[in-house]
């Protein structure tokens, strides 16, 4: 148990419809990242946030939004979807100090139809 | 970011030992060299991380030379649950996104 938890676990939808993935980081970590893993692109960064704040940002769509809450949490919001977006969502988290190492939810299976 | 090789894929049998070789020619002096494994459908894993020389723990040992040009993961008699994708990775500073590469599917079959 990497101590990152993330809901649902699985999630079947329709195209165009909207979901929100939900991830609770490890206790006292402030970084949370957002990572998609689809099985043609391997696992590509979305955002990351650092104690409720965006820090960076990777291949994330326009469609695609997170945030961070004061308690940590983050949430990764996805609308307008289409069948491509079907992956596999994984967040982590980290201490935001050199080398240390990131955490990983079990993630979040999205299956659009 | 450094630039990291490694192996598409390698096969190997149970009780052997496996060594996946990463270059990262251009890392920086502060770079450190971080390994993760990732499982079907699980999130990756951190395994090990070094700077220089060897680094050992109860999973595998990191052999670095002196240039730190590459670095050499081994996995001592692995076993068919060391089936895996194992990713080789120079994160850059604390604090910033893990950038993952296609990594190196092992195999490892009876």
């Amino acid at each position: 148990d990497s101590g990152v938890t993330q809901t649902p676990k699985h999630l079947i939808t329709a195209t165009g419809q909207r979901v929100t993935l939900r991830c609770s980081p490890r206790s006292g970590d402030l970084s949370v990242y957002w990572y998609q893993q689809s099985l043609d692109q391997g696992l590509q960064f979305l955002i990351q946030y650092y104690n409720g704040e965006e820090r960076a940002k990777g291949n994330i769509l326009e469609r695609f939004s997170a945030q961070q809450f004061p308690d940590l949490h983050s949430e990764l919001n996805l609308s307008s979807l289409e069948l491509g977006d079907s992956a596999l969502y994984f967040c982590a988290s980290s201490q935001d100090r050199a080398n240390t190492e990131a955490f990983f939810g079990q993630g979040t299976r999205l299956t659009v139809v | 970011l450094a630039k990291i090789t490694q192996p598409i894929s390698m096969d190997s049998y149970e009780g052997q030992e496996v060594n996946i070789t990463c270059s990262h020619n251009n890392i920086a002096t502060n770079d450190y060299i971080t390994w993760y494994q990732q499982f079907p459908s699980q999130g990756p894993r951190f395994i090990i991380q070094g700077y220089k020389t060897k680094v050992t723990n109860e999973v595998a040992s990191l052999f670095i030379p002196a240039d730190r040009k590459s670095s050499t993961l081994s996995l001592p008699r692995v076993s068919l649950s060391d089936t895996a994708v194992y990713y080789c990775l120079v994160p850059r500073r604390a604090g910033t996104a893990l950038i993952f590469g296609k990594g190196t599917t092992l195999s490892v079959s009876s």
